[in-house]
C-alpha cells in the first residue's frame, strides 16, 4: 500500500528563517511526487511535480527536492504570506492517475 | 493555466435534502476527475474517481449511493450528496487531470458543505 508521510505536522517560524519540510514516502514504482500549497477554505494550489530522483525545482523563495525515498520542500527567507498547509502527494505507476495525500505540515511565519 | 471552477464555495441544507455540487474544467478538458472530502486539520482523502462517460470508482467505504457521481461531459462533473445528514458536514473539493501532456492536477476551490 502506498504510504506518505509528511513532518513535521506544524512549523511556526520567524520571517526570513529558512526551513525544511519533508515528506517521506512508499510506493511501487513513482510516476510522480507533487507538492501543493493550501489556504484556510480553499483547493489546493499546485506547487511542483518531480519525477525522478535527483531532480530539483524551484519557484520564488521554495525549492523541491526528491530522492528515492523522500522528498523535501526548502523554504528560504520565508515571509508572512508564505503561512500556509504543503500538502505533498504521490502517484504510482499500477494507481493509474490516483494521488496518494500525506498529512500536509500547517506552517506559520510570523512578521 | 488550466483552471477548475467548483459551486457552490458554502452550502447549508437540511437534513434529509440533497445537495449538488459542480465542477468544471474552464480551459482544458478534463478526462478525469477526483472528489475528495477533507476534515478540519486533516489532509485530502479521495472519495471516488470518475472518467467521462463512465461510472464513477469509489474507494473502499464510500457509498455510492450516498455520494452520487456524474461525468456526462469533459468538462462537467458533479457530486450529489442525498439524504445528507450532519456527519456529512465537511469540505468537499474536486481536482481534475485531461489533456494537458503532463500529470499535473487542478484542484477546485471547494465546497463547505453544512448539514442541519
Amino acid at each position: 500500500e502506498d504510504q506518505v508521510t509528511q513532518s513535521p505536522e506544524a512549523l511556526r517560524l520567524q520571517e526570513g528563517e529558512s526551513s525544511s519540510l519533508n515528506c517521506s514516502y512508499t510506493v511501487s514504482g513513482l510516476r510522480g511526487l507533487f507538492w501543493y500549497r493550501q489556504d484556510p477554505g480553499k483547493g489546493p494550489e499546485f506547487l511542483f511535480t518531480l519525477y525522478s530522483a535527483g531532480e530539483e525545482k524551484e519557484k520564488e523563495r521554495l525549492k523541491a527536492t526528491l530522492t528515492k525515498k523522500e522528498s523535501f520542500l526548502h523554504i528560504t527567507a520565508p515571509k508572512p504570506e508564505d503561512s500556509a498547509t504543503y500538502l505533498c502527494a504521490v502517484q504510482a505507476i499500477r494507481q493509474g492517475n490516483k494521488l496518494t495525500f500525506g498529512g500536509g505540515t500547517r506552517v506559520l511565519v510570523k512578521p | 493555466g488550466a483552471v477548475v471552477s467548483q459551486h457552490p464555495s458554502r452550502v447549508i441544507c437540511k437534513s434529509g435534502t440533497s445537495v449538488k455540487i459542480e465542477c468544471r474544467s474552464l480551459d482544458f478538458q478534463a478526462t478525469t476527475m477526483f472528489w475528495y472530502r477533507q476534515f478540519p486539520k486533516q489532509s485530502l482523502m479521495l472519495m471516488a474517481t470518475s472518467n467521462e462517460g463512465s461510472k464513477a470508482t469509489y474507494e473502499q467505504g464510500v457509498e455510492k449511493d450516498k455520494f452520487l457521481i456524474n461525468h456526462a461531459s469533459l468538462t462537467l462533473s458533479t457530486l450529489t450528496v442525498t439524504s445528507a445528514h450532519p456527519e456529512d458536514s465537511s469540505f468537499y473539493i474536486c481536482s481534475a487531470s485531461g489533456d494537458r501532456g503532463n500529470y499535473g492536477y487542478t484542484f477546485g476551490s471547494g465546497t463547505r458543505l453544512t448539514v442541519v
